[in-house]
């Protein structure tokens, strides 16, 4: 069963517009979210998170939301450029406690911004 | 600052064979992750590794296996390979068991034939 759900598997933007991807989830256990940005042939690299506790984390021009209620997170990317281009990941951490630590990802969107 | 590095970063093994596949952590990071991404299952959490002791594991069977050293480098291995092992392996690391953001080398492109 997948804990972390990303519905749309692709995106297709154009440049200078908002790009929003989407993540549910619905372990209420996790209590701290991350995106991750990934190109072909290389690792996942760290965009954003936001703890459980806020609600709204900003960084330049991404900005990720969080609705607790609705296990629901957003990212919005303002604006979207050509470079950004590439399979984002939202990842969820569980806390079981004594320092453990797993993320639970979801399966990706792939981002297509066209210029 | 240097990244984490994963070495190799392809390997090609045959059924049966085993592998080890290597992560260096970012330096002054102690927890080192495992990730399986594969195109059907998607990234899966494999294993955690904080100070020589495993933390955590995913739910993988017995033939993959890791270890921790005294310098936070970390080694995978995968015992009696199968086809269905062909992935990419990632390592992650954090500085502490309390920091809450991993970051992930390029991975090891493993295919089983």
């Amino acid at each position: 069963d997948q804990q972390v759900k990303q519905n749309s598997p692709s995106l297709s933007v154009q440049e200078g517009r908002i790009s929003i991807l989407n993540c549910d989830y619905t372990n209420s256990m996790f209590d701290y979210f991350l995106w991750y940005k990934k190109y072909p042939a290389e690792g996942p690299t760290f965009l954003i998170s936001i703890s459980s506790i806020k609600d709204k984390n900003e960084d330049g021009r991404f900005t990720v939301f969080l609705n607790k209620s609705a296990k629901h997170l957003s990212l919005h990317i303002v604006p979207s450029q050509p470079g950004d281009s590439a399979v984002y990941f939202c990842a969820a951490r569980s806390n079981s406690g004594a320092g453990s630590y797993q993320l639970t990802f979801g399966k990706g969107t792939k981002l297509s911004v066209i210029p | 600052k240097a990244g984490v590095t994963q070495t190799p970063r392809y390997l090609i093994k045959t059924r049966g064979q085993q592998v080890t596949l290597s992560c260096s952590p970012i330096s002054g990071h102690r927890s080192v992750s495992w990730y399986q991404q594969t195109p059907g299952q998607g990234l899966q959490f494999l294993f955690e590794y904080f100070s020589e002791t495993q933390r955590n594991k995913g739910n993988f069977p017995g033939r993959f296996s890791g270890r921790q050293f005294s310098n936070s480098r970390s080694e995978m291995n995968v015992s009696t390979l199968e086809l269905g092992d062909s992935a990419l392996y990632l390592c992650a690391s954090r500085r502490t068991d309390r920091t809450d953001t991993q970051y992930f080398g390029p991975g090891t492109r493993l295919t089983v034939l």
